[in-house]
């Protein structure tokens, strides 16, 4: 099984560009699997952020594409998102996530508060 | 896009009771759906997919059900440790996109 573990910082101001990694380990990144990005906001529900395959392939979610970079760094066995312009409601728990259909691996998320 | 509407929002039930969620579909989505729980302060973990396969480990009370439109998720007997959040997730695979249900709080009377 696949171990994730999220890093970045837990303090964003407003405006400013949220940028969070994703340590993998106990397996490819180069296998065929999709690594994610996945939030949740406190108190309410999961939203699904995009994803990247190790070719660098990526598909993001239509409600945040214009402020979402993923990218992918093989030889670190890492990803990351970028969220840019960010405001009070992009507060949230960040998971990152492994899968191909379904998704089978979670990190233990990060908290990440936008405030000044 | 795909909208994924789950009901009910929260349901309080007493031990040994059957639970029954549920969460249709904007559109027919063959059998691409699956089932989390997340207890508070952890990440998700998933029970089964697709819709009705149970995953390694889950406990037998757990199963899913349906096709296409409307999918159900059902604890046979409610025990104490089954307290948590369930999701649906609807996996599209062109172009690919996740889109989860908005939860269900299932919690002891």
């Amino acid at each position: 099984q696949v171990q994730l573990q999220e890093s970045g910082p837990g303090l964003v101001k407003p405006s400013g560009t949220l940028s969070l990694t994703c340590a993998v380990s106990g397996g490819s990144i180069s296998s065929s699997s999709w690594w994610s990005w996945v939030r949740q906001p406190p108190g309410k529900g999961l939203e699904w952020i995009g994803e990247i395959y190790h070719s660098g392939s990526t598909n993001y979610n239509p409600s945040l594409k214009s402020r979402v970079t993923i990218s992918v760094d093989k030889s670190k066995k890492q990803f990351s998102l970028r969220l840019s312009s960010v405001t009070a409601a992009d507060t949230a728990v960040y998971y990152c996530a492994r899968g191909y259909a379904e998704i089978d691996d979670w990190g233990q998320g990060t908290l990440v508060t936008v405030s000044s | 896009d795909i909208q994924m509407t789950q009901s009910p929002s929260s349901l309080s039930a007493s031990v040994g009771d059957r639970v029954t969620i549920t969460c249709r579909a904007s559109q027919a989505i063959r059998n691409d759906l699956g089932w989390y729980q997340q207890k508070p302060g952890k990440a998700p973990k998933r029970l089964i997919y697709p819709a009705s396969i149970l995953q390694s480990g889950a406990p037998s009370r757990f199963s899913g059900g349906g096709s296409g439109t409307e999918f159900t998720l059902t604890i046979s007997s409610l025990q104490p440790e089954d307290v948590a959040t369930y999701y649906c997730l609807h996996h599209k695979s062109y172009p690919r996109m996740y889109t989860f249900g908005q939860g269900t709080k299932v919690e002891i009377k």
